[in-house]
C-alpha cells in the first residue's frame, strides 16, 4: 500500500523555466509534508516543507503548494537551473516517522 | 542541523555472511532511524534506534535480521544478518534533530552488493 505516490518518474525542463513536481498521498492523518533532493552517490537533503495546516510554503526559488481536499502536493522551482538537476522526493509525516515517495528524477537542460 | 557519515561507503558480500554499518552524528540527536532504498525505489523505514533500548521495527523487517544498536546519542549501527542477494540495497542512516519540524539528516548511505 503506497501511502505517498509520485506518478512522474521523470521531468525534463529548459533551465530558466519553472519545473513542477507532484506528489500524491491517500492517509489524512499526515501532518507535515517535506521535499528532499537527492543526487547520485549521496543522502537525501532537505528542501522545503510544509504544515497540514497550510496551503503554500515559500523558499526563495522553492514553493511547495498543499491541496488537502485533493491530498496532493507541489514543489515549484523558479527559475530552474542546471544544479536542481537530481532525483526529488516528497515524504510525509506522522507519528515521528516519514513515509516516502519513488521520487522524481528531474533534468534541467540549458 | 547535523553531520551524518556512515560507513563503509559500499561493500560486496557473500551471501549467508553479515555486514554491520556504522552511522555517527556530529552532535546528539532525538532519534535515529534506518533506510533502505532498493535498486529503482523508495526509502523504506527499516527501524527507529532507541538509545538504550531495543530498536522499533516496521511491519516486514525483523530484529534477528537486522539487529541495530544505539549505545548512545550520536551513534548507531545496523546488522544485515545472512545475507542474500535480495538485500542489495542502498543503506541510509538518518537523524533527527528536533530542531525544525520533522526535518531528518541523512546519511550519505551504505551501497551494498550480495553476490
Amino acid at each position: 500500500d503506497q501511502q505517498v505516490k509520485q506518478n512522474s518518474p521523470s521531468l525534463s525542463v529548459q533551465e530558466g523555466r519553472i519545473s513542477i513536481l507532484n506528489c500524491d498521498y491517500t492517509n489524512s492523518m499526515f501532518d507535515y509534508f517535506l521535499w528532499y533532493k537527492k543526487y547520485p552517490a549521496e543522502g537525501p537533503t532537505f528542501l522545503i516543507s510544509i504544515s497540514s495546516i497550510k496551503d503554500k510554503n515559500e523558499d526563495g526559488r522553492f514553493t511547495v503548494f498543499l491541496n488537502k481536499s485533493a491530498k496532493h502536493l507541489s514543489l515549484h522551482i523558479v527559475p530552474s537551473q542546471p544544479g536542481d538537476s537530481a532525483v526529488y522526493f516528497c515524504a510525509a509525516s506522522h507519528a515521528d516517522k516519514l513515509i516516502f515517495g519513488t521520487g522524481t528524477r528531474l533534468q534541467v537542460f540549458p | 542541523s547535523a553531520v551524518i557519515s556512515q560507513k563503509p561507503s559500499r561493500d560486496i558480500c557473500q551471501r549467508g555472511t553479515s555486514l554491520t554499518i556504522q552511522c555517527q552524528v556530529d552532535s546528539q540527536v532525538t532519534m535515529m532511524f534506518w533506510y533502505r532504498q532498493q535498486p529503482g525505489q523508495s526509502l523504506t523505514l527499516i527501524a527507529t534506534a532507541n538509545q538504550g533500548s531495543e530498536a522499533t521495527y516496521e511491519s516486514g523487517f525483523v530484529i534477528d535480521k537486522f539487529p541495530i544498536s544505539r549505545p548512545n546519542l550520536t551513534f548507531s549501527t545496523l546488522t544485515v544478518s545472512n545475507m542474500s542477494p535480495e538485500d542489495s540495497s542502498i543503506y541510509l542512516c538518518s537523524a533527527y534533530t528536533g530542531d525544525s519540524a520533522y526535518e531528518q539528516y541523512f546519511g550519505p548511505g551504505t551501497r551494498l552488493t550480495v553476490t
